[in-house]
């Protein structure tokens, strides 16, 4: 049951470098996310994907491209690495359904900037 | 602005010793509240959806319950296995990416 696959896991960039974070779910959901988590702090929400060749904001956006080329793909970008980007990112998946929103992870992606 | 709270922090617990998890939440419009388990160094592992006041859900040694202000995670006679961050989530109206997070309960349950 692979679900929610995320590569590389570990990367150490140097600021100011570009990397490119990949995800693949092998659910068939529509939905598609990346989170970022940091100590003291909830997951929170980069940018969101309704579909394929679909892309949107989320709550902090800034410093991050995403796409969304194929349905069971979800690509974020770093163009310019910055420290403030050291994080753990978190890719997910959800169907679309009537009501709520169950949100399936992966396993999780450590990136230090230095 | 929808927020969570989840208190304690952190909680230590005698194996056997029952105890409760609180997420306190605000949001316009719950669609639902979400629980999750997260192991150091994996991602979060969904448990229970709770959708309106009054519902609750279980499995193994976890229950859920909801008001209409606050949820609460009961674990009976914990094991060590049971140790993990509990996050908690609610979704509200007005879009699927309509998700916040709580902060989460680090749960460490001693042989």
């Amino acid at each position: 049951n692979a679900g929610v696959t995320q590569t590389p896991k570990f990367r150490v960039l140097k600021t100011g470098q570009s990397m490119t974070l990949l995800c693949a779910q092998d659910m068939n959901h529509e939905y598609m996310y990346w989170y970022r988590q940091d100590p003291g702090m909830g997951l929170r929400l980069i940018h969101y994907s309704v579909g394929e060749g679909t892309t949107a904001k989320g709550e902090v956006p800034d410093g991050y491209n995403v796409s969304r080329l194929k349905k069971q793909n979800f690509l974020l970008g770093l163009e310019s690495a910055a420290p403030s980007q050291t994080s753990v990112y978190f890719c997910a998946s959800s169907a679309r359904t009537g009501g709520t929103n169950t949100i399936y992870f992966g396993e999780g992606s450590w990136l230090t900037v230095v | 602005e929808d927020q969570v709270t989840q208190s304690p922090e952190a909680l230590r617990l005698q194996e056997g010793e029952s105890s409760s998890l609180n997420c306190s939440y605000t949001v316009s419009g719950l669609r639902g509240l979400f629980w999750y388990r997260q192991d150091p160094g994996k991602g979060p592992e969904f448990l229970f959806t709770l959708y309106s006041a009054g519902e609750e859900k279980e499995k193994e040694r976890l229950k859920a319950t909801l008001t209409k202000k606050e949820s609460f995670l009961h674990i009976t006679a914990p094991k060590p296995e049971d140790s993990a961050t509990y996050l908690c989530a609610v979704q509200a109206a007005g879009g699927y990416q309509k998700v916040t997070f709580g902060i989460g309960t680090k749960l460490q349950v001693i042989p």
